[in-house]
């Protein structure tokens, strides 16, 4: 499967942990995206990156949050100490600069914090 | 502002056809798209608009008048299966950004 992969899929941790989910884009995609999504709403947008540059970050993207894609494939997202406030979804995608743009999401990593 | 509306529930039957309404208000525009969401899973593509028009892929479709800042997606001969969110998204492109701006979802709900 050449689809947009996430990992791990579900994480349950305590209030103050540190996390860090990991997304592995569509191999050809130069563009990798990351979003935030709570039930009911549509997906937010937190950071994207062309390249291994990170070219954009939403003001919902607090300093415990940080995102990397050190060589320009996979990419990190991290979040310290977290919250309650932070369980949500959390959606990668990727797609190719240019053109229609289209952006393919991956499974998620749905966080849970108690 | 960036603003995207479209009804939070709709309902249908297996067989008709529904048209799912979006209206946006955003800074830029480089298109819209259209994302199907079942409960607990990813988005995933539909359709894309850029210009005025209507694009036709299979049983669904998708409409786009950019001086109204208005969509619909056109769903025909409706089977349980659609039963998921529709998910209508701006591509941003101010100040050489690209980003998706989402709709809260329009649930449809497909009855027998």
């Amino acid at each position: 499967d050449t689809g947009v992969s996430q990992n791990p899929r579900h994480k349950i941790t305590k209030r103050g942990q540190n996390v860090t989910f990991r997304c592995d884009p569509i191999s050809e995609h130069n563009r990798l995206y990351w979003y935030r999504q709570t039930l009911g709403q549509g997906p937010e947008f937190l950071t994207y990156f062309q390249n291994e540059a990170q070219l954009e970050k939403s003001r919902l993207l607090s300093d415990r949050f940080s995102a990397e894609r050190p060589k320009g494939s996979f990419s990190t997202l991290e979040i310290q100490r977290t919250e309650q406030g932070d369980s949500a979804m959390y959606l990668c995608a990727s797609s190719l600069a240019g053109g229609q743009g289209t952006q393919f999401f991956g499974p998620g990593t749905r966080l849970t914090v108690l | 502002g960036q603003n995207i509306d479209q009804p939070t529930e709709m309902t249908a039957t297996e067989g008709a056809i529904v048209q799912i309404n979006c209206t946006y208000q955003t800074s830029g525009f480089n298109g819209l798209f259209w994302y199907q969401q079942h409960a607990g899973e990813a988005p995933t593509f539909l359709s894309y608009n850029v210009l005025d028009g209507l694009e036709e892929k299979g049983r669904f479709s998708s409409f786009l008048s950019r001086s109204k800042g208005y969509s619909y997606l056109l769903l025909k001969e409706l089977q349980m299966k659609d039963s998921a969110s529709y998910l209508c998204a701006v591509r941003d492109n101010v100040r050489d950004t690209d980003k998706l701006i989402f709709g809260t979802g329009t649930r449809l709900q497909v009855f027998p």
